[in-house]
């Protein structure tokens, strides 16, 4: 059974850095691309982050290029996000998701529960 | 970047009735890389269909998917008490990777 269980989340005051994780099991990690969505309260779906199963590809919205950074630990089976300078207009639901093949251009097969981003002073 | 633009925004049907959603890209879709995900309140999204009309693993038929090229539909043929949900599209032809704004079926 695939798994993916997000950790991190919590209240970061405006500039501040957090960082995300999603640990994983049922699959083998390093043969599958792997994504990070946002969902601002109320709001709908937003691409943030992909990278390839490798860790070699890696892209972002125009949103958060510069500030954030995907990466991930195949031996630890862990996707991470490393987000800095961070705005109230990130606060949101983080999701990450197992894309179908080891490209990033494939559709998200799998998602977390998502953990929950908040930015204020 | 591809704009993907859902409509209705809210599809108020009954129970048995047949739900049509529709998605419209900016520019072609490449290899009509466009999936289409369902999300209940308080869940994460669930993967419906993929590649414009290939159904995800253990997604009855009910729900099917169609278009190409920049017009996507995805049907549901008889709306089921647990199929009350948003949905959105998504393309993944190309980045950014793009959402649509989402279409909400809601019980008449």
């Amino acid at each position: 059974e695939v798994q993916l269980l997000e950790s991190g989340g919590g209240l970061v005051q405006p500039g501040g850095s957090l960082r995300l994780s999603c640990a994983v099991a049922g699959f083998t990690f390093s043969s599958y691309a792997m994504s990070w969505v946002r969902q601002a309260p109320g709001k709908g779906l937003e691409w943030v982050s992909s990278i390839s199963g490798s860790g070699g590809g890696t892209s972002y919205a125009d949103s958060v290029k510069g500030r954030f950074t995907i990466s991930r630990d195949n031996p630890k089976n862990t996707l991470y996000l490393q987000m800095n300078s961070l705005r109230a207009e990130d606060t949101a639901v983080f999701y990450c998701a197992k894309v179908e093949g080891y490209s990033v251009y494939d559709p998200m097969e799998y998602w977390g529960q998502g953990t929950l981003v908040t930015v204020s002073s | 970047e591809i704009v993907l633009t859902q409509s209705p925004g809210t599809l108020s049907l009954s129970p048995g009735e047949r739900a049509t959603l529709s998605c419209r890209a900016s520019q072609s879709v490449s290899s009509s890389y466009l999936a289409w995900y369902q999300q209940k309140p308080g869940q994460a999204p669930r993967l419906l269909i993929y590649d414009a009309s290939s159904r995800a693993t253990g997604i009855p038929d009910r729900f099917s998917g169609s278009g190409s090229g920049t017009d996507f539909t995805l049907t549901i043929s008889r709306l089921e008490p647990e199929d009350f949900a948003v949905y959105y599209c998504q393309q993944y032809g190309g980045s950014p990777l793009t959402f649509g704004g989402g279409t909400k079926v809601e019980i008449k």
